[in-house]
C-alpha cells in the first residue's frame, strides 16, 4: 500500500529552528508537496520538490531524497504565527496526491 | 471573490436530510477536487473532476454524489449520511490534473456535523 509518515506533533521555541520529517512509500513518484494548515483554515502551499536537493524560500526550506523516500521541511527563525499543521503529500504514478496525516507544530515563547 | 470559495462554512444535518455543498473557483483552473478531512487522519480524496469529467472516485459511498456543471463550480450532494461522515469537507482546484507541479488551491472547507 501507499504510505506517508510524519510525526504527529512537535514543539519548538520562538526564534529557533525546527525540522519536520516525512518518509514515503508510494507507487511511483512525480513530486512532493508541503502545505501549511492553520486550525480551522484551508491548507496553503509551501513548497514543491521533484528533484533531489534543497529548495529554499525565505525562512522555509524543503529537502528531498528520492532514493531514500525522504523529505524534510526546515523552518528557521520561528514565529508564533508558524504554529500550524504541516502536511506532506506525494504525487504518485497516477498523478494522485497521497497525503500524510500532518504534523502539528506548537511554538512556545 | 478570489481563489476558492465554499458554502456553507458550517452545516448540521440529520441522517435523513438532503443537503448540498457548493464550491466555486475563480482561478481559471481545469481540475477540481473534493476531500474529506477527519481529525488526525490524512486528507482523503473523494472525487476529482478534470474539464468537467469525473476522473477519480475513490470508493466513496453512494450517499455522496458529486456534480460538476462547469469548470468553475463543483457540488457535493449529501443524503442519508451517517454520524461517521462528520468531518471537514475541503474543495480544491488546480490548473490541470495530470501535471507534476500541480499545486492545489484549497477552499476554507465546510464543517459538517451529522446527528
Amino acid at each position: 500500500g501507499q504510505n506517508i509518515d510524519q510525526p504527529t506533533e512537535m514543539t519548538a521555541t520562538e526564534g529557533a529552528i525546527v525540522q519536520i520529517n516525512c518518509t514515503y512509500q508510494t507507487s511511483g513518484f512525480n513530486g512532493l508537496f508541503w502545505y501549511q494548515q492553520h486550525a480551522g483554515e484551508a491548507p496553503t502551499f509551501l513548497s514543491y520538490n521533484v528533484l533531489d536537493g534543497l529548495e529554499e524560500k525565505g525562512r522555509f526550506s524543503s529537502f528531498l531524497s528520492r532514493s531514500k523516500g525522504y523529505s524534510y521541511l526546515l523552518l528557521k527563525e520561528l514565529q508564533m504565527k508558524d504554529s500550524a499543521s504541516y502536511l506532506c503529500a506525494v504525487i504518485d504514478s497516477n498523478y494522485q496526491l497521497i497525503w500524510g496525516a500532518g504534523t502539528k507544530l506548537i511554538i512556545k515563547p | 471573490e478570489t481563489g476558492v470559495t465554499q458554502t456553507p462554512r458550517h452545516l448540521v444535518m440529520g441522517m435523513t436530510n438532503k443537503k448540498s455543498l457548493k464550491c466555486e473557483q475563480h482561478l481559471g483552473h481545469n481540475a477540481m477536487y473534493w476531500y474529506k478531512q477527519s481529525a488526525k487522519k490524512p486528507l482523503e480524496l473523494m472525487f476529482v473532476y478534470s474539464l468537467e469529467e469525473r476522473v477519480e472516485n475513490n470508493s466513496v459511498p453512494s450517499r455522496f454524489s458529486p456534480e460538476c456543471p462547469n469548470s468553475s463550480h463543483l457540488f457535493l450532494h449529501l443524503h442519508t449520511l451517517q454520524p461517521e461522515d462528520s468531518a471537514l469537507y475541503l474543495c480544491a482546484s488546480s490548473q490541470d490534473f495530470t501535471s507534476g507541479s500541480n499545486e492545489q488551491f484549497f477552499g476554507p472547507g465546510t464543517r459538517l456535523t451529522v446527528l
